[in-house]
């Protein structure tokens, strides 16, 4: 089964740090795209950042880039998130999401791409 | 950065009854690229449209997506009391953004 479980959260004080870990089971985390995704309370869903399958690189929204790293360890099958200089606008629940591939002829290219899989989310508050 | 608006902001509705929601995008979007989202409340995000018209493993066929260039349309026929929850449109160019999202509620 399919299982992704962030940990890490809690609460920091503006300008703070927290890391937040994203332990897969069920499939090799390496082999997809995996996305950090924020939703503040009463808000809607935000994307944060994505470790990309191919390149291995780190993509972030304008939000948080300069100050969010994501990174992985294969060994662990785990994806991290640093966050540093942490405002209170970063407060959210923090899910980690997997990018499922679909190989649909209709589809660009014959791939669909949709967030097929989805942890339970790690609550981060920021405040003094 | 390609902009998602979803409208209604609520839609109110009883069960049985056949739900129509609306994502507009500030550029055109690839069909293979515009997805849509179940999310309870306490619970994570929950994918059930991908490519604009595919339902994602597991998701009924009460459920069924349209749509091309800037207007898609999430679809649910007869309401079941499951269904009343927030629903949210996503597309991936460079990134991801999503629609600020539909609450569907009981009327």
């Amino acid at each position: 089964e399919v299982q992704l479980v962030e940990s890490g959260g809690g609460l920091v004080k503006p300008g703070g740090s927290l890391r937040l870990s994203c332990a897969a089971s069920g499939f090799t985390l390496s082999s997809y795209t995996i996305n950090w995704v924020r939703q503040a309370p009463g808000k809607g869903l935000e994307w944060v950042s994505s470790m990309r399958v191919r390149s291995g690189d780190g993509d972030y929204a304008d939000s948080v880039k300069g100050r969010f790293t994501i990174s992985r360890d294969n060994a662990k099958n785990s994806l991290y998130l640093q966050m540093d200089s942490l405002r209170a606008e970063d407060t959210a629940v923090y899910y980690c999401a997997r990018e499922g591939v679909y190989f649909y002829i209709n589809c660009a290219g014959g791939v669909c791409y949709g967030l097929d899989s989805w942890g339970p989310g790690t609550l981060v508050t920021v405040s003094s | 950065e390609i902009v998602l608006t979803q409208s209604p902001g609520t839609l109110s509705l009883s069960p049985g009854e056949r739900a129509t929601l609306s994502c507009t995008a500030s550029q055109s979007v690839l069909t293979s690229h515009l997805a849509w989202y179940q999310q309870k409340p306490g619970q994570a995000p929950r994918l059930l449209i991908f490519g604009t018209s595919y339902r994602a493993p597991g998701i009924s066929d009460r459920f069924s997506g349209s749509g091309s260039g800037t207007d898609f349309t999430l679809t649910i026929s007869r309401l079941e009391p499951e269904d009343f929850a927030f629903y949210y449109c996503q597309q991936y160019d460079n990134s991801y953004t999503f629609g600020q999202g539909t609450k569907l509620e009981i009327k």
